[in-house]
């Protein structure tokens, strides 16, 4: 059992390109979400997706979008990277609201811009 | 949204026992107690979770006293490999996906 999957685990980007982050989970969970750890600041929420066909803004939505393309995958792009962005970003996906039943994340994608 | 506070480090050795206290003063009615572990270079692991009194899985005990304002989480005789960043996360089951936030956790180290 794979739990949650995300690719690529490294990148480097050039300031102004632009990549999508995957993410896909093999537990039937109904919720995923997206989060970048930054060092000192914990992790922080980027977008989540409550089911299959809807996504709402977290605490740092701005540079990012997502798609939940189906209940398995959940991806998140960077349309035009920012040095602001290098962080790690771990996708996570939860059952219900992932309060009772907790969170499962990803082992993380290190992304670098330069 | 219930702020939590927790130290940020602790020193430990293997074999003893290992409590760390999260502070959360305006705990709401419906808000749930849990706590995460995050080794290096992966995510976080979610590891006990409590509403009152006392909840022991095999990985650790919860310790919540009744005015809920604050939570123990306690580690029996620590190993090299407890050696982790652990979160208290304190979220209500009714408001909402995006209520579970993640602080700055107490870096645990375990040392021989």
């Amino acid at each position: 059992n794979a739990g949650v999957t995300q690719t690529p685990k490294f990148q480097v980007l050039k300031t102004g390109q632009s990549m999508t982050l995957q993410c896909a989970q093999d537990m039937n969970h109904n919720s995923m979400y997206w989060y970048r750890q930054d060092p000192g600041m914990g992790l922080r929420l980027i977008y989540y997706s409550a089911s299959e066909g809807t996504t709402d803004k977290g605490e740092v939505p701005n540079g990012y979008n997502v798609s939940r393309l189906n209940k398995r995958e959940f991806s998140l792009r960077l349309e035009s990277a920012a040095p602001s962005q290098t962080s790690v970003y771990f996708c996570a996906s939860s059952e219900g609201t992932g309060i009772e039943d907790g969170y499962t994340f990803g082992s993380g994608t290190r992304l670098t811009v330069v | 949204l219930a702020k939590t506070t927790q130290p940020i480090s602790m020193d430990s050795y293997e074999g003893q026992e290992v409590n760390i206290t999260c502070s959360h003063n305006n705990i709401a009615t419906n808000d749930y107690i849990t706590w995460y572990q995050q080794f290096p270079s992966q995510g976080p692991r979610f590891i006990i979770q409590g509403y009152k009194t006392k909840v022991t899985n095999e990985v650790a005990s919860l310790f919540i006293p009744a005015d809920r304002k604050s939570s123990t989480l306690s580690l029996p005789r620590v190993s090299l490999s407890d050696t982790a960043v652990y979160y208290c996360l304190v979220g209500d089951v009714n408001s909402g996906y995006s209520t579970l936030t993640f602080g700055k956790g107490t870096m645990l180290l375990v040392s021989p």
